[in-house]
């Protein structure tokens, strides 16, 4: 069966620091990976997704970047965080149908 | 993909069937209906999807209009664990994007 993994769970980062959060997708072949993150209250907003190795979509113009270096690998990175970064990030994949979701990174940037 | 409106919020009593609606009345001929939950603090979880006809799984139930401009979410016996944020979405199953939208908070109460 297929899992995802997402870690860390919980991050506190200064402002300025660099980041970078990995998912990886187990038990499938050349899934789409996808990057979200939700504010505090807020719904999810949809950042990066990608069809294949190398191939990123970014959604939204920010502070962050994404990059797909194997076919289920998935990493989410910044060079210097800003107080606005601060979010839940999650990682999902699917497969044309149903999309299913990491638990997710509480990032706090202090 | 289609817009979807949902209600802000709802509650049910345990044990009861709890029904959320959706509507999504500009939905075309290839877009399917999706749901998805998300229990606070934790990574969406996808529920059921359908095309036009109704749907059932071990989680619930998915009631579409023949007309298909709306949809019914059915928990039949709620839980207080079913309390969570309720995502419908609607898109074709080529596009590779999967966004959401605010969703209905749904309590359920002892």
């Amino acid at each position: 069966s297929q899992t995802i993994h997402q870690w860390p769970a919980t991050l506190v980062q200064p402002v300025g620091s660099p980041l970078s959060l990995e998912c990886t997708v187990e038990g499938t072949s050349n899934p789409n990976l996808y990057w979200y993150r939700q504010a505090a209250g807020r719904g999810l907003q949809l950042l990066f997704y990608s069809v294949g190795i190398g191939q990123i979509s970014s959604e939204v113009p920010q502070n962050l970047s994404a990059s797909r270096p194997q076919d289920r690998q998935f990493i989410l990175s910044s060079k210097k965080l800003l107080l606005s970064d601060s979010g839940f990030y999650l990682c999902a994949w699917s497969l044309g149908t149903a999309g299913f979701f990491g638990q997710g990174t509480r990032l706090t940037v202090v | 993909d289609a817009k979807t409106t949902q209600p802000t919020s709802m509650d049910c009593a345990e044990g009861r069937a709890a029904n959320l609606p959706c509507n999504h009345s500009t939905i075309s001929g290839n877009e399917y209906v999706y749901w998805y939950r998300q229990i606070h603090s934790q990574g969406p979880q996808y529920i059921i999807h359908g095309l036009k006809n109704n749907e059932t799984n071990e989680m619930a139930s998915l009631i579409i209009t023949e007309d298909r401009k709306s949809s019914t979410l059915i928990l039949p016996h709620a839980t207080l664990r079913d309390t969570a944020v309720y995502y419908c979405i609607v898109r074709v199953e080529s596009n590779y994007k999967l966004t959401f939208g605010k969703g209905t908070l749904l309590t359920v109460n002892p």
